[in-house]
């Protein structure tokens, strides 16, 4: 069954650096979209993307924020400058046109 | 504002009854609902979905209700397995042309004793 892949699965940063996480959709799949789940706490919805182009956004996607697909394939959500906040789980989901949202298995993001 | 909630945090069921969790949202204009499953270490997995013109659906083991004049959405987990011990979530869509920008639930922790 096909999936959503994402990398890597753990990342450790300093405050103040970028980092960008990585994600292939399920390669038929046309919405693209970001979670987060900091510990403990429930998933929340970041930001939508179709037709590369962002389509929604949370209050939680300011402009230290920013998502790219770059080639046909790939994903990624950057964030420029990490804070100590940001340090949570990073889902990557997509669906197609009228499925459901599959999830990736996550980038654990820890900011030190 | 908007919330979706589960009822309880956690659930402890023998193996083999049936499992029931509840869940309650505040959106009344949500027009689609979603259960997941997350495991430990993963994310979260489809489990089934419902939209509001429906009350009952049906899957492999599980089945989901809606209420929408009391606002509630349960699962049924039919013989329940030590493999469905997990937490739940579900979520809303209040948005019918976005239905992948999702409200999450808190969580209902699954325990599945055999």
């Amino acid at each position: 069954e096909p999936e959503v892949t994402q990398t890597p699965s753990h990342q450790v940063t300093q405050m103040g650096q970028e980092v960008i996480l990585r994600c292939v959709p399920i390669s038929n799949h046309l919405y693209f979209y970001w979670y987060r789940q900091i510990l403990g706490q429930k998933v929340e919805f970041l930001v939508s993307f179709y037709n590369n182009e962002i389509s929604e956004k949370s209050e939680i996607f300011d402009d230290q924020f920013s998502v790219e697909r770059p080639d046909g394939s790939n994903f990624t959500l950057k964030i420029r400058s990490t804070k100590l906040e940001d340090s949570a789980m990073y889902f990557c989901a997509s669906r197609g046109q009228n499925s459901p949202l599959h999830f990736g298995n996550g980038t654990r993001l820890t900011v030190t | 504002g908007e919330s979706v909630g589960l009822h309880l945090p956690t659930l402890s069921v023998q193996e083999g009854d049936n499992s029931i969790i509840n869940c309650a949202y505040s959106n009344s204009a949500s027009d689609y609902f979603i259960w997941y499953k997350q495991e430990s270490g993963k994310g979260p997995q489809f489990i089934i979905d419902i939209r509001s013109n429906m009350d009952k659906r049906q899957g492999q083991r599980v089945t989901v209700l809606l209420n929408k004049t009391v606002k509630h959405l349960s699962l049924q987990i039919a013989a329940t397995q030590p493999g469905d011990s997990a937490v739940y979530f579900c979520a809303e869509s209040p948005s019918s042309s976005n239905t992948g920008k999702l409200i999450f639930g808190q969580g209902t922790t699954l325990q599945v004793k055999p």
